[in-house]
């Protein structure tokens, strides 16, 4: 069975501050991954998504994620935080091939920005 | 705004109950999921949906249980509430229901068993 782990709970950085949310997951067969973010009182977005080619991943609002396989882990970065990005962050990964759509997601990060 | 919708937004009720949650997907969308979110499991799928027939299930509670209707809306079904299905249920859609189809969240319905 699939799992995923993100080892952080809650982080925290001034803003302007790089950022990395490390993110390692468990599965047998290339693995779809996914990175949501969930403001408060608010559902899940994506941010992005990687299902194969460039191990590099570009989404919105300034993120990116590299994938290495070798390191089973997928983590996000974004090079200069801003305040508004301080919310709950969700790794995923998907399981099903392209058959279905079910999703496993880690525990989250709880992102603090102070000014 | 996903253009998921999901009523009821907050719902407070007693143990022993049965609830009805509904889910309402963005237009055009045929897949729809359930997850819970809760303080001890976290973020968990529960089951999915597509064009009115299960896809796949999760690990949804044999007390629980959902359909999708003709008009692809959804609804979940809790029974024989306990205090541990606190929680918010949160319902996605998708337009294939495969993976590589961005799956869009509403916004959640927070319930409470007191």
């Amino acid at each position: 069975a699939q799992s995923v782990t993100q080892p952080d709970i809650h982080i925290t950085v001034s803003e302007g501050a790089s950022l990395e949310l490390r993110c390692n997951y468990s599965y047998g067969a290339t693995p779809y991954l996914f990175w949501y973010v969930q403001s408060p009182g608010q559902g899940l977005q994506l941010l992005l998504k990687y299902f194969s080619g460039d191990t590099l991943v570009q989404g919105i609002k300034g993120f990116e994620a590299e994938f290495k396989r070798s390191q089973s882990s997928f983590n996000l970065r974004k090079p200069s935080v801003h305040w508004s990005d301080a919310a709950e962050y969700f790794c995923a990964v998907g399981a099903g091939g392209t058959s279905y759509g079910k999703l496993t997601f880690g525990q989250g990060t709880i992102l603090t920005v102070h000014p | 705004d996903s253009g998921v919708t999901q009523t009821p937004k907050h719902l407070i009720t007693a143990t022993g109950q049965r609830v009805t949650l509904r889910c309402s997907p963005r237009s055009g969308d045929l897949s729809v999921y359930w997850y819970q979110q809760s303080l001890d499991q976290g973020l968990q799928f529960l089951i999915q949906y597509y064009n009115g027939e299960e896809r796949a299930k999760g690990n949804i509670l044999e007390r629980f249980s959902a359909q999708q209707f003709p008009d692809l809306h959804s609804e979940l079904n809790l029974s024989s509430l306990e205090l541990g299905d606190s929680a918010l249920y949160f319902c996605a859609s998708s337009d294939s229901g495969r993976l590589n189809n961005e799956q869009f969240f509403g916004p959640g319905t927070r319930l409470t068993v007191l």
